[in-house]
């Protein structure tokens, strides 16, 4: 079946670490993003890319970094210079910008 | 710049009542429109959507009307139960890269409906 694989589910973390998010998707689509959600907020974009080995920050990158070297994998790095890790991660994909997204399941992590 | 407007949650229901959640937008654009719905825990799934002013998209019993002349995408449904209980997003896409790169969101809107 095609889709949108993020992992882990559930992430735990102390404060300090970097912790990587997976995203996968085998739709054969040339756009991904990540987004944040925080409790009983929206969504707020992170980072998106277009194509591979190109990317462009969103509207909350700092803290955070990506890359795009294969066109399945768009994985997120949650760096310790975010100051409010905690939060519902989101990845999403499209035939390309513009287009309606598809979205994983979501990796909620925690930072101790 | 392109946006998206939503009606604030929560909103309560009883079962089998009519449902309607206003989304309003603002493009320079003709965008496309989404509904997506997110239930608990889980990522955002496309409900429905409408690529045109006057097309209706429609879903799992949902609609929704582009509307060119309100700028409005308003989500209905004539008798919701309580598996409908979730966030609904409304959002838009607007086609001309450059415009906006990116599908802009509304704010989401909690449907709660009790038995």
């Amino acid at each position: 079946d095609g889709g949108i694989t993020q992992s882990p589910k559930y992430l735990f973390r102390k404060e300090g670490q970097n912790v990587t998010l997976s995203c996968e998707q085998n739709l054969n689509h040339d756009a991904m993003y990540w987004y944040r959600q925080d409790p009983g907020q929206g969504l707020r974009l992170i980072y998106y890319s277009q194509i591979v080995n190109d990317f462009q920050k969103g509207d909350i990158a700092e803290g955070y970094s990506v890359s795009r070297e294969k066109k399945e994998s768009f994985p997120l790095t949650v760096t310790s210079a975010q100051k409010n890790p905690t939060a519902f991660y989101l990845c999403a994909s499209s035939i390309q910008l513009n287009t309606e997204a598809f979205f994983g399941q979501g990796t909620r992590l925690t930072v101790v | 710049g392109n946006s998206v407007t939503q009606m604030e949650g929560p909103v309560t229901l009883s079962e089998e009542a009519f449902l309607t959640i206003n989304c309003t937008y603002t493009a320079t654009g003709y965008p496309s429109l989404f509904w997506y719905v997110q239930y608990p825990g889980e990522g955002l799934q496309l409900l429905l959507k409408a690529t045109k002013a006057d097309d209706k998209g429609s879903n799992k019993g949902f609609e929704a009307t582009y509307r060119k002349e309100t700028t409005s995408f308003h989500l209905e449904k004539g008798s919701v139960q309580v598996s409908d209980s979730a966030v609904y997003f409304c959002a838009l896409s607007d086609p001309i890269i450059g415009n906006t790169d990116k599908l802009i969101f509304g704010t989401g809107t909690r449907l709660q409906v009790f038995p």
